[in-house]
């Protein structure tokens, strides 16, 4: 089974900051990779898919990349709605494999 | 417009066994792909389960034999019913259509709790 994990586990930011969260699988990974946003009681909201295709109406502050074993989402400019939980997922042989977690919350 | 409205939670004993629901409206769930995915309280996500279009169906290791996914094209609903649960199924359980691709869409979420 292919491993995720996630980097930083929990991230303290300005408004303003520029943030990379990195992803970083066990072995090699197509380019079937996504990255949510989740607030507290709510249902995660799909920001980047097909690891740096931005999904609509996702603001262009939010960006994607990445190839093999190592994928980052980028937030330009963080702003007060951008505090929350982001995962990465991961699409292989039909199944699903989401990381643990980044949480970017105030500095 | 696309949704999903999850059902069928509730607290059950460990070694019992609940189905929660999935009822879409503004597609038709037999077309696309649709997943099962869980939270525990405070925890991360976990994928569960998919059912494909042409009627394949995977599940995670952790709920391989016990959990089974299925659809009903008359109700377009989705189902996932579980049998011989355990406390650390506990969890908020999402639905969601065409999972990690462009357009996806996910329910509100049910809350299920494994406890004596």
């Amino acid at each position: 089974d292919i491993q995720m994990t996630q980097s930083p586990s929990t991230l303290s930011a300005s408004v303003g900051d520029r943030v990379t969260i990195t992803c970083r699988a066990s072995q090699a990974l197509s380019n079937w990779l996504a990255w949510y946003q989740q607030k507290p009681g709510k249902a995660p909201k799909l920001l980047i898919y097909k690891t740096s295709t931005l999904e609509t109406g996702v603001p262009s502050r939010f960006s994607g990349s990445g190839s093999g074993t190592e994928f980052t989402l980028t937030i330009n400019s963080l702003q007060p709605d951008d505090f929350a939980t982001y995962y990465c997922q991961y699409y292989n042989n039909y199944l699903f494999t989401f990381g643990p977690g980044t949480k970017v919350d105030f500095k | 417009e696309v949704q999903l409205l999850e059902s069928g939670g509730g607290l059950v004993q460990p070694g019992g066994s609940l189905r929660v629901s999935c009822q879409v409206s503004g597609f038709t769930v037999s077309r696309n792909y649709m997943s099962w995915v869980r939270q525990a309280p405070g925890k991360g996500l976990e994928w569960v389960s998919v059912m494909y279009a042409d009627g394949r169906t995977y599940h995670a290791d952790s709920v391989k034999d016990r959990f089974t996914i299925s659809r009903d094209y008359s109700k377009n609903t989705l189902f996932l019913q579980m049998n011989n649960l355990r406390v650390d199924d506990t969890a908020v359980y999402y639905c969601a259509k065409d999972l990690g691709l462009g357009g996806d869409s996910w329910g509100q979420g049910t809350l299920v709790t494994v406890s004596s």
